[in-house]
């Protein structure tokens, strides 16, 4: 069975801190694929990215940056110089490569608040 | 572009009562999946439909039921409501073959069973 493991269930931050979320996922599959999606409080939820299993190279996207490490299982999430509208809950997911493109096992979501 | 719309936004009914949630994917999606999440959670895969028809299911009993519409509209129904029922219920759009888990949710509805 797939597993996502958020250990931090909120952070808060003063503006333009650097802050990174931890994810850590157990799957028995050789292929998969890892998720980050935002959740603002309006509720919906916002892709940020996919990586799928074979491809290890960290991702810089302006101030988001992801650390894909196989070897201990984990995807962490970095937004560097943090803002308010950062603030958010933010879920890693983990899904299998073959089969739906849908069924995504997320975590239970890490809260940041970023204040001024 | 609209993007994924759903409706109700908000609900309240009483145990046992039987609820239809609605769902409109994205202009151009084809594939509609249902997700449950309950307060300080992480969403939960309910099934996803694909012309017309329930490809996954994930651990969710009878009780919840699917539609998909030719325009690919989806509804949700859930029959004999339970307290623990209560939650926010997402509507997620994709485009089959474009990859998984690249997803586009709706605002959800949320579903309060007294």
């Amino acid at each position: 069975a797939q597993k996502v493991t958020q250990a931090q269930t909120e952070i808060s931050v003063v503006e333009k801190e650097d802050v990174t979320l931890d994810c850590v996922y157990e799957t028995r599959d050789t292929t998969y694929y890892l998720f980050w999606y935002k959740q603002p409080p309006s509720g919906e939820l916002v892709f940020l990215i996919r990586r799928n299993s074979f491809d290890e190279q960290n991702e810089i996207s302006g101030r988001y940056s992801w650390n894909f490490q196989k070897s201990t299982s984990s995807f962490n999430f970095t937004i560097t110089a943090s803002q308010v509208v950062d603030s958010a809950v933010y879920f890693c997911a983990l899904s299998e490569a073959a089969g739906t493109a849908s069924k995504l096992t997320f975590g239970t979501g890490t809260r940041l608040q970023v204040t001024l | 572009d609209a993007g994924v719309t759903q409706s109700p936004t908000h609900l309240i009914k009483t145990r046992g009562q039987q609820v239809t949630l609605r769902c409109s994917p994205k202009s151009g999606h084809d594939t509609v999946s249902w997700y449950q999440q309950a307060l300080g959670q992480g969403p939960q895969f309910i099934f996803q439909y694909y012309e017309e028809e329930e490809r996954q299911r994930g651990n969710f009993p009878d009780r919840f039921s699917g539609h998909q519409f030719p325009n690919y509209s989806s509804e949700l129904n859930v029959n004999a409501l339970l307290l623990g029922d209560s939650a926010l219920y997402l509507c997620a759009s994709s485009l089959e073959g474009r990859g998984p888990g690249e997803l586009f949710f709706g605002e959800g509805s949320r579903l309060t069973v007294l």
